[in-house]
Formats: structure tokens, C-alpha cells, sequence
């Protein structure tokens, strides 16, 4: 089956810094790459994702880019703000696998203010 | 997410207690889910289920079993609960036939302290 690795697993940045939270995946059928936010004592809500025939993919502050080759994939946030702490999931996931995703354990940022 | 209601939010029990936890969705999916939350261990699926006549064991199944109730209804219950059953536990839901991908909707999450 599919395994997600997440990296790092804690991430302290500076108001206005940018951060990157990295994800390898082993299934090379994987071809659906999503993006969850979870607060503070709410449930993780998607903020961005990506599919296995694009590279690189934006939203204002957020970017996310994939390398089928070397299957890793990544979240960027730029200009990070005290409202972005919180934790991030990566997951993967592909049809075969009926769309179930895979999770990583988590990011847990920290933006101080 | 308001459309994915879980209950209860918070329940301490004992060991050896049987607990059901429940889900509601209005978001009229067909696909629901129940994951378990460690710190430092993730999302983990328990169980999941594709329309009310079909349920599936996820990776991490043993001790908890489901019932779907209806589209809407999907509860997660614990047996005979032991300690290292706590944890926090999400239901989410899905759509299929959007694209090359799907995404979960979650519920707020039960906090569940088994003594």
C-alpha cells in the first residue's frame, strides 16, 4: 500500500518568513496529492491540492509542487501570518485505491508573531 | 465544517465500556469515514463505507466496529473500550465522480479519554 512520509514534524518561523513542509509518497499510481489545515480543536479542512499531470500549483499565499519522478511533493506558504499556526497534513492518493487517501503525520507550525 | 456534525464532542469512559460515537453529514456524500488522531502518528483510517450497503475495514479496525445507519448516519463504536483507544476521532465524508481526486470534509472530532 501507499506510505506518506512528512518532514518536518515541527516548524518555527518568524512572522513574514516563508515555510515549506515536505511529503515523499512510495506508489507511483498515487496521482492525487491534497493539502489539509487543521486548527486548533477543529477538524483538518483542505486548503490546496494538486493532481499527478501538474507541477506546480498556487493560491495567493500557498503553493504546493509536485516531482513524479522523484515522487515527493511540497507545501509552500509565503509571508506566513500568526492565523497560518496550525497543523498540516499532506496525504496522497490514486483511482485504484478508490481515492482513499493516505495521510502523513503531520506538521505542526508555528508563526510567531 | 457546520455540514458534518459529530457526537459527543468530549466523552470520558472506563475500561471495558461500550461507546458509540455518531456522525451526521448533510453534505448528501455517499462516502463516510472514521479516522483515529494520535500526536506524531497522523490520520488513521478505521473504517469506511461507499453507500449504506457497503462498509469496509480500514488500517486500524481491530476493537471498533460501524454501522450505517443511513447516507447521513455513521457511527463508530468501541466494544469494550480500552485505554489506548484514546484519542481524538474524526468522521468525514466524500463525493466521488468530481475529477481525478475527491475531497474528505471533517467533522469537528471526539475527544475520547478511556480511564
Amino acid at each position: 500500500g501507499e506510505n506518506v512520509e512528512q518532514h518536518p514534524s515541527t516548524l518555527s518561523v518568524q512572522e513574514g518568513d516563508s515555510a515549506v513542509i515536505k511529503c515523499t509518497y512510495s506508489d507511483s499510481a498515487s496521482n492525487y496529492f491534497p493539502w489539509y489545515k487543521q486548527e486548533l480543536g477543529k477538524g483538518p479542512q483542505l486548503i490546496i491540492d494538486i493532481r499527478s499531470n501538474v507541477g506546480e500549483k498556487k493560491d495567493q499565499r500557498i503553493a504546493v509542487t509536485l516531482n513524479k519522478t522523484a515522487k515527493h511533493f511540497s507545501l509552500h506558504i509565503t509571508e506566513t501570518q500568526p492565523e497560518d499556526s496550525a497543523v498540516y497534513f499532506c496525504a496522497a492518493s490514486s483511482q485504484g485505491g478508490s481515492y482513499i487517501p493516505t495521510f502523513g503525520r503531520g506538521t505542526s507550525l508555528i508563526v510567531h508573531p | 465544517d457546520a455540514d458534518v456534525t459529530q457526537t459527543p464532542r468530549n466523552r470520558i469512559t472506563k475500561t471495558g465500556k461500550r461507546i458509540m460515537l455518531e456522525c451526521s453529514q448533510t453534505k448528501g456524500h455517499d462516502r463516510m469515514y472514521w479516522y483515529r488522531q494520535d500526536p506524531g502518528l497522523g490520520l488513521r483510517l478505521i473504517y469506511y463505507s461507499f453507500d449504506v450497503k457497503d462498509i469496509n475495514k480500514g488500517e486500524i479496525s481491530d476493537g471498533y466496529s460501524v454501522s450505517r445507519q443511513a447516507q447521513a448516519k455513521f457511527s463508530l463504536s468501541l466494544e469494550s473500550a480500552i485505554p489506548n483507544q484514546t484519542a481524538l476521532y474524526f468522521c468525514a465524508t466524500s463525493d466521488w465522480g468530481q475529477g481525478a481526486g475527491e475531497t474528505q470534509y471533517f467533522g469537528p472530532g471526539t475527544r475520547l479519554l478511556v480511564l
